[in-house]
């Protein structure tokens, strides 16, 4: 069992549409993060949000972290080809645990 | 500034055989990981050091696995022998301090056993 389900695993929209991204658990976090990795890259850390209910914008990406701090959302607006890559939430409990990731593309 | 480091990026071999792999983190950072990455999956902690001390090692399969820390620096992942199923990328990053969770990857090395 998964402790971080992320939803969708996939996703492909055209260019200039806009797209949510869920991570959901049972468990309670101190805090939470998302990455973006692309082919033949790791991970690279977007944001971490610690408060519940804590909103963060980063340019055209906006990140909430779920008032009970167990689940939380990534929006992008206007989604340009440049935003494809793994989008990866991960919770910190004893040590920091990674969701399975949603493979977005962004088709020109 | 240098991110994280590591090689090989590519290693292809066959099972039954050893592999190696080095990690150098970002200059003053004391926490290194080591992570496994499957296709289309998240990375999953292998193992966590505090300078040269293993502090979290649990899920790492120790009848094959190996790592040391030596001068609390550099890294290196040892499988020994490697299996069809270990075909993988294996991550390294580091932080600052365990405690911050900021954490900076390496690119990773992709492992395939024939």
């Amino acid at each position: 069992t998964q402790l971080l389900e992320q939803s969708p695993q996939f996703l492909s929209i055209q260019e200039g549409e806009n797209l949510t991204v869920y991570c959901n658990s049972s468990s309670v976090f101190s805090s939470l993060q998302w990455y973006r990795q692309e082919p033949g890259e790791g991970p690279v850390l977007l944001v971490t949000v610690v408060t519940g209910g804590e909103v963060k914008k980063l340019k055209r990406l906006t990140f909430q972290f779920g008032d009970a701090r167990k689940d939380s959302s990534l929006h992008i607006t206007a989604a340009q080809p440049g935003d494809t890559g793994l989008y990866l939430c991960a919770g910190v409990l004893a040590r920091l645990t990674f969701g399975e990731g949603t493979q977005l593309t962004v088709n020109p | 500034e240098a991110g994280v480091v590591q090689s090989p990026r590519y290693k292809i071999i066959e099972k039954k055989q050893p592999v190696a792999f080095w990690c150098n983190p970002i200059s003053g950072h004391n926490t290194l990981y080591w992570y496994l990455q499957n296709l289309g999956q998240g990375p999953e902690l292998l193992i966590r050091y505090e300078n040269e001390e293993a502090v979290d090692d649990s899920q790492l399969p120790k009848d094959r696995f190996s790592a040391e820390r030596l001068k609390g620096v550099d890294s290196t992942l040892k499988i020994q022998p490697a299996e069809l199923g270990d075909s993988a990328v294996y991550l390294c990053a580091s932080s600052a301090t365990s405690g911050a969770n900021v954490l900076t990857f390496g690119a990773g090395s992709r492992l395939t056993v024939l």
